[in-house]
């Protein structure tokens, strides 16, 4: 199987900007959780969807939002985007919800805001 | 609400020496605990879990943790450690009572291991 893919790898945006970063779980794999990774404040935990639906949201401001499509893709956007966003944004799925599934993650998109 | 830490910010062993890796939890109900392992420019890669049943745990290349409830503990161990273990390593929390995969993660132990 092929494991978690996110898109792009790697972004360059300036503040005030949006972008939207992709994220294609396993194939069967139906949860998909968004970590943010920063030297300063470790893994943090942004949202998970599973069928579509936002379960969970960490604590973080309305600028980040996120959606799953029906095909169990994933998308999350951050809006007028400050120099703090800049970080590895981490994806990860598992087959369903369930606080015994291990999560398989993604590469990561690092995203630069200048 | 549940957390980790990770006390030591950085470990370095000699190669073929055994390793520990140390991780502290904080949960309401009871825990499952999680080990990931990183490397430059990648994704967590998972290692080893515990969920219930037996306080010993292996995983992956070589790798075992130990549940300790007393302690609130689940430290990372490898007998004989190789270079190319020199990663950086994540231990993680759930709390077994929340139906949701939001995962509590330590801050991370950058582990070097020298030839």
């Amino acid at each position: 199987k092929a494991g978690v893919t996110q898109t792009p790898r790697y972004l360059i945006k300036t503040r005030g900007q949006q972008v939207t970063l992709s994220c294609s779980p396993i194939s069967g794999h139906r949860s998909v959780s968004w970590y943010q990774q920063t030297p300063g404040q470790g893994l943090q935990f942004l949202f998970e969807y599973f069928s579509e639906t936002q379960r969970n949201k960490g604590n973080f401001p309305g600028r980040f939002s996120g959606r799953q499509f029906s095909n169990s893709r994933s998308e999350m956007n951050v809006s007028t985007l400050e120099l703090g966003d800049s970080a590895l944004y981490l994806c990860a799925s598992t087959p369903l919800v369930g606080v015994r599934n291990e999560q398989f993650f993604g590469p990561g998109t690092r995203l630069t805001v200048l | 609400a549940q957390s980790v830490a990770q006390p030591e910010d950085q470990v370095n062993v000699a190669e073929g020496n055994p390793l520990t890796v140390k991780c502290t939890y904080s949960v309401s109900g009871n825990p499952y605990l999680f080990w990931y392992v990183q490397y430059p420019n990648r994704g967590l890669q998972f290692l080893l879990k515990y969920i219930t049943g037996d306080n010993l745990v292996k995983g992956s290349y070589g790798f075992e943790a130990e549940f300790n409830k007393s302690q609130t503990s689940f430290h990372l161990k490898k007998p004989s450690a190789l270079v190319s273990d020199s990663a950086l390593y994540f231990c993680a929390v759930r709390d077994s009572r929340l139906n949701n995969n939001d995962m509590r993660f330590g801050a991370g132990t950058r582990l070097t291991v020298k030839p």
